[in-house]
């Protein structure tokens, strides 16, 4: 069975400030894939990252930073520099490798004060 | 915008009542997925189609259906409905891959359904 832990249920930063979201997975596959979404207060799932199990070279999106370390089967989101429409709700995903069918954590309500 | 378009945006009904939901897939996506996004269950996968047939199924309940049309959108019906019922409902359509599997899938900006 899959399971994706947010332990973080709600942060609060203030603008500018670096913040990362946590992301602890579960899974008996081989291969998989990881996601993290964003669900601003609009209530719509916007996608922001996919990482195979192969490939744990670390990305950067901007502002935007993901951490994967299969050793300690963490997929973590960094934001440099946070600002107010970063706030939403953040959430990670996990799919097994043969199809998208993810099972998504909890999430992360993340609060950026002006 | 994802461009996956989900209809209605927001939907009232009654206890007891049957409603339909509505997704169109982005342009040359072959599969759909319903989710449903409750405050006590979060983030549940019901069900894909793929192409018009059912491909998996997940935490969905006898009293809710999906089917696929030939032209690839995709209903949700909810029957029989409970207050529990109340969420948030998206669809997702998949984008292919390499291989067979759909290795991401992009979400429409859900039906909110109060059931009241």
């Amino acid at each position: 069975a899959q399971k994706v832990t947010q332990a973080q249920t709600e942060i609060s930063v203030v603008e500018k400030e670096d913040v990362t979201l946590d992301c602890v997975y579960e899974t008996r596959d081989t291969t998989y894939y990881l996601f993290w979404y964003k669900q601003p207060p609009s209530g719509e799932l916007v996608f922001l990252i996919r990482r195979n199990s192969f490939d744990e070279q670390n990305e950067i999106s901007g502002r935007y930073s993901w951490n994967f370390q299969k050793s300690t089967s963490s997929f973590n989101f960094t934001i440099t520099a946070s600002q107010v429409v970063d706030s939403a709700v953040y959430f990670c995903a996990l799919s097994p490798g043969g199809s998208y069918i993810p099972t998504f954590g909890r999430g992360t309500s993340l609060i950026v004060h002006p | 915008d994802s461009g996956v378009t989900q209809t209605p945006k927001h939907l009232i009904t009654a206890t007891g009542q049957r409603v339909t939901l509505r997704c169109s897939p982005r342009s040359g996506d072959l599969s759909v997925y319903w989710y449903q996004q409750s405050l006590d269950q979060g983030l549940q996968f019901l069900i894909q189609y793929y192409n018009g047939e059912e491909r998996a199924k997940g935490n969905i309940l006898e009293r809710f259906s999906a089917q696929q049309f030939p032209d690839l959108h995709s209903e949700l019906n909810l029957s029989s409905l409970e207050l529990g019922d109340s969420a948030l409902y998206f669809c997702a359509s998949g984008r292919k891959g390499r291989g067979l599997s759909d290795t991401e899938a992009f979400f429409g900006q859900g039906t909110r359904l109060t059931v009241v």
